[in-house]
């Protein structure tokens, strides 16, 4: 069964860089997508972006000019990088497993396995 | 900038039925969005229940089906549980490898 343990510096001040990773257990890193989402207190799921285990990635394009989404295939792990963070990023950070599979004609994808979360908090 | 749109709120009987819906600011939602919904309650991560519009997860309850009705991915809840009491989050995908979350439902079974 796969599990994703996640975890980083929970207490930022403004300026600084967000530094999160999650580790993938119990199951294969490649053929998939890795994402970071994130919710802000009392808002909605926000995507950041994501990385597959050739290093290849996706970001929000909101977010894209502050984000790097790295992968480490040794160690199973991927991370996120957010920097100049300002209080508008405090939130619960979540990293999460993408699939897809399918036929021609046919395709779909799912977002399936979610890590706990993080919570990140911006203050000076 | 894309935006998708769901009920804010929406409140239901025990043992009723409800249907959530998803749209997209750029027109209507078809398979090719691949909807997925999620499911979140206070405290905790989101847990997955439908893929690509209507495929639903090993643990998904059976009463939960996805659809597409009207221009929209839809959820439908029928013979409501207490605990199906809930945050429930559509996701949809765009072209080059955008996703975009809707800002959630917040179902009260009352």
């Amino acid at each position: 069964q796969v599990q994703l343990q996640q975890w980083g510096a929970g207490l930022l001040k403004p300026s600084e860089t967000l530094s999160l990773t999650c580790a993938v257990y119990g199951g294969s890193f490649s053929g998939y997508y890795w994402s970071w989402i994130r919710q802000p207190p009392g808002k909605g799921l926000e995507w950041i972006g994501n990385i597959n285990h050739s290093g290849g990635t996706n970001y929000n394009p909101s977010l894209e000019s502050r984000v790097t989404i790295s992968v480490d295939t040794s160690k199973n792990q991927f991370s996120l990088k957010l920097r100049s963070v300002t209080a508008a990023d405090t939130a619960v950070y979540y990293c999460a497993r993408e699939g897809w599979g399918g036929t021609p004609g046919y395709y779909y994808y799912y977002m399936d396995v979610w890590g706990k979360g993080t919570t990140v908090t911006v203050s000076s | 900038q894309t935006v998708v749109t769901q009920e804010p709120s929406l409140t239901v009987s025990p043992g009723g039925t409800v249907t959530l819906t998803c749209a997209s600011s750029t027109g209507a939602v078809t398979s090719g969005y691949y909807p997925n919904w999620f499911q979140q309650k206070p405290g905790q991560a989101p847990r997955a229940l439908i893929y690509s519009t209507s495929n639903k997860h090993s643990w998904t309850p059976a009463r939960f089906s996805g659809s597409l009705l009207g221009g929209k991915a839809a959820l439908t809840l029928s013979g409501v549980q207490p605990e199906d009491e809930a945050e429930y989050y559509c996701l949809l995908y765009y072209d080059g490898g955008q996703r975009v979350f809707g800002g959630g439902t917040k179902l009260t079974v009352l």
